[in-house]
């Protein structure tokens, strides 16, 4: 069964704590994006990784979020200290290719910060 | 300019008639275009992609791409209450994939 596997699916913490969410994507494929989803902003792009290596972060606020990809099934994207603001829902995307290819969304996790 | 942009609707036809869904880019170079259906509450799910002038079909969707007016957009023939749903046009730009706001499309009985 070929799908982005994120965890976890909801995720309610106090502002101020730190939050992980991990993202498995599809096996074989080497491109991975984290998206923030808001009513207001739409889809926003983050962060993106080809082969693992980070390609290009400027969608994330440096101070508070950090991305990584540890091995070829594993992304991970933290936020820490988290804030209200950062309430949203974050997919997690996987792909084939050099970058103008389609992605594929894992169920997303809904973040809760209060 | 947004690199992508499309009407937030929402869009309501009644069912059996066609949707039209229009997107526009501002990137020339750009040589693929998907669309994604996102129902509430859950992620975006890939429908279509394009990537010559041109018409594209698959069932109902029909996806028509002008490049020289920048602009993509996806037909839906005998629409129907299941396709309620937002539609989200996405355009590559150096690797990163670029969405658009989405268009709210509502399909009544």
């Amino acid at each position: 069964d070929a799908r982005v596997t994120q965890t976890p699916r909801d995720k309610v913490t106090e502002m101020g704590q730190e939050v992980t969410m991990r993202c498995q994507p599809i096996l074989g494929h080497n491109t991975v994006f984290w998206y923030r989803q808001t009513m207001k902003q739409g889809l926003e792009l983050l962060a993106y990784f080809r082969n693992r290596a980070p390609l290009d972060d400027s969608g994330m606020p440096k101070d508070r979020f950090s991305a990584e990809m540890p091995d070829a099934t594993l992304a991970t994207l933290k936020i820490q200290p988290s804030e209200p603001r950062d309430s949203a829902v974050y997919f997690c995307a996987s792909g084939l290719g050099g970058g103008d290819t389609e992605a594929f969304f894992g169920q997303g996790t809904r973040l809760t910060v209060v | 300019q947004k690199e992508v942009e499309q009407n937030s609707g929402p869009l309501s036809v009644p069912e059996g008639a066609i949707a039209s869904l229009n997107c526009t880019y501002s990137d020339r170079g750009s040589q693929s275009f998907f669309w994604y259906r996102q129902y509430s509450g859950k992620s975006p799910e890939l429908i279509m992609s394009i990537y010559s002038n041109g018409d594209k079909e698959d069932g109902r969707f029909t996806a028509q791409l002008n490049k020289a007016s920048q602009y993509v957009s996806l037909l839906i023939r005998d629409s129907q209450p299941s396709d309620s749903a937002t539609y989200l046009c996405a355009v590559p730009r150096t690797g990163k994939l670029i969405f658009g706001q989405g268009t709210t499309l509502q399909v009544k009985p």
